[in-house]
């Protein structure tokens, strides 16, 4: 089965580093994936992780995953107001499907 | 802009009747994928074409949807007798071959009355 989790809050202050934490149930995942959703707005592609991979690093974003766990975190650093969104954790599948995790809102406050 | 496009992006209708909407995915991207978003919640997938081939629908999607990719390219997604608990954001997404990447578009926000 497929089942994401996501801790749904997150408050951050700019400049600091955010970091935002999900669970996923299935161990077929192939890919594991960070999307960003601004008010309004489509989904927005910010990084992934191949599943046989234990760290990515792109710019200010650092995924990190513990696939024995089965846990995966985003840290953001550097934290600013452009960065509150809602981040969306989700798994890919060979079947190429994507199974979402509910969202973590985070508000960057100055 | 060559990014995933949706057409509309609001879309108000009456309880019972029908919609339609449109998606163009990024050229030479031969996968396109719909999923459905309601408040508070993240995408659910219902259903995904390699070209024109509708490869697979999620058990979401009742006999009222029906989904459609004639010529490989466009999509549309057709809703029947639309009721309430069909509102939400319809979100269209499309991938290069044999890649795990996909690009989402803005979505169409369906409100149900």
């Amino acid at each position: 089965g497929e089942d994401v989790e996501q801790s749904l809050f997150l408050s951050v202050r700019e400049g600091d580093s955010s970091v935002i934490n999900c669970t996923y149930t299935d161990s077929s995942s192939t890919y594991l994936y960070w999307y960003k959703q601004e008010p309004g707005a489509g989904l927005q592609l910010l990084t992934y992780i191949f599943s046989n991979m234990d760290m990515k690093q792109d710019q200010r974003l650092t995924v990190l995953l513990n696939k024995k766990d089965k846990h995966l975190s985003l840290r953001i650093a550097d934290t600013q107001t452009g960065d509150s969104a809602i981040y969306f954790c989700a798994e890919g599948f060979n079947d190429y499907k994507l199974s979402f995790g509910a969202g973590t809102t985070v508000t960057v406050r100055a | 802009d060559t990014g995933v496009s949706q057409d509309p992006r609001h879309k108000i209708t009456k309880r019972g009747q029908n919609v339609t909407f449109r998606c163009d995915p990024i050229s030479e991207h031969n996968r396109l994928y719909w999923y459905r978003q309601t408040l508070g919640q993240g995408p659910e997938f219902l259903t995904y074409f390699q070209n024109e081939a509708q490869l697979e629908k999620s058990r979401l999607l009742s006999d009222r949807f029906s989904a459609e990719r004639p010529k490989g390219s466009f999509s549309t997604l057709e809703i029947q007798r639309t009721e309430q608990g069909d509102s939400a954001m319809y979100l269209c997404a499309s991938s290069f071959p044999e890649t795990y990447r996909q690009y989402f578009g803005p979505g169409t926000r369906l409100t149900v009355t």
